[in-house]
């Protein structure tokens, strides 16, 4: 069963540029979570969707933002970069959002703005 | 206030001993799931176990147990028989039952140093 997968690996930007992330996830599970680590914040949640719909959203400003398709599959972007908007971001896929549903992460996509 | 405090930044253990590493959590939903992740320096999150707030009995998987004690709200993660390859940052992190709240809280992390 393969896992879920987070494209791309590394990412390099300029302030300013907008950005967007790609996570698949693992088949047959419907709901998608984004979260930013980075070492001065830690593991800080973006945003969680289900079934195409946003069912929560984390402390970020308005320039995150993400969708879910049909398949899952889930996108998110991040428009006119900072340069503290540097971290890896980490997909995590499960099968319910419910608690006693555990999440899969993906690898992660580290992205450095300069 | 911190849901999550993990109150050890780092730790050296030598191999093949058993190691305790502490976490407590701040909850007033009575439904909730603890989960302790490692991430290894590639940056990936791998999950170890996973023990909800009505479970009777303590969560095993493998070489990892969970120590939970839940009138202290502690959920301390023990490895037994430390090996090179568990040299990482291990996370506890809680999911809440309240709808909207249902998002993983991770602690600040462990660094793990297994030596030789």
């Amino acid at each position: 069963k393969a896992g879920v997968t987070q494209t791309p690996r590394y990412l390099i930007k300029t302030r300013g540029q907008q950005v967007t992330l790609s996570c698949s996830p693992i088949s047959g599970h419907r709901s998608v979570s984004w979260y930013q680590q980075t070492p001065g914040q830690g593991l800080q949640f973006l945003f969680e969707y289900f079934s195409e719909t946003q069912r929560n959203k984390g402390n970020f400003p308005g320039r995150f933002s993400g969708r879910q398709f049909s398949n899952s599959r889930s996108e998110m972007n991040v428009s006119t970069l900072e340069l503290g908007d540097s971290a890896l971001y980490l997909c995590a896929s499960s099968l319910a959002a419910r608690v006693g549903y555990g999440y899969t992460f993906g690898s992660g996509t580290r992205l450095t703005v300069v | 206030a911190q849901k999550i405090t993990q109150t050890q930044p780092g730790m050296f253990v030598q191999e093949k001993e058993a190691v305790t590493l502490d976490c407590t959590y701040d909850t007033s939903d009575p439904s909730y799931g603890l989960f302790w992740y490692k991430q290894p320096s590639s940056g990936e999150m791998i999950f170890l176990i996973y023990q909800g707030s009505y479970d009777q009995q303590n969560a095993t998987e493998g070489r990892y147990s969970l120590n939970f004690q839940k009138a202290r709200k502690s959920a301390n993660l023990v490895i037994s028989a430390s090996q090179l390859g568990d040299s990482a940052m291990y996370f506890c992190a809680m999911r809440e039952a309240n709808f909207g709240n249902e998002k993983l809280t991770f602690g600040t992390g462990t660094r793990l140093t297994i030596i030789p």
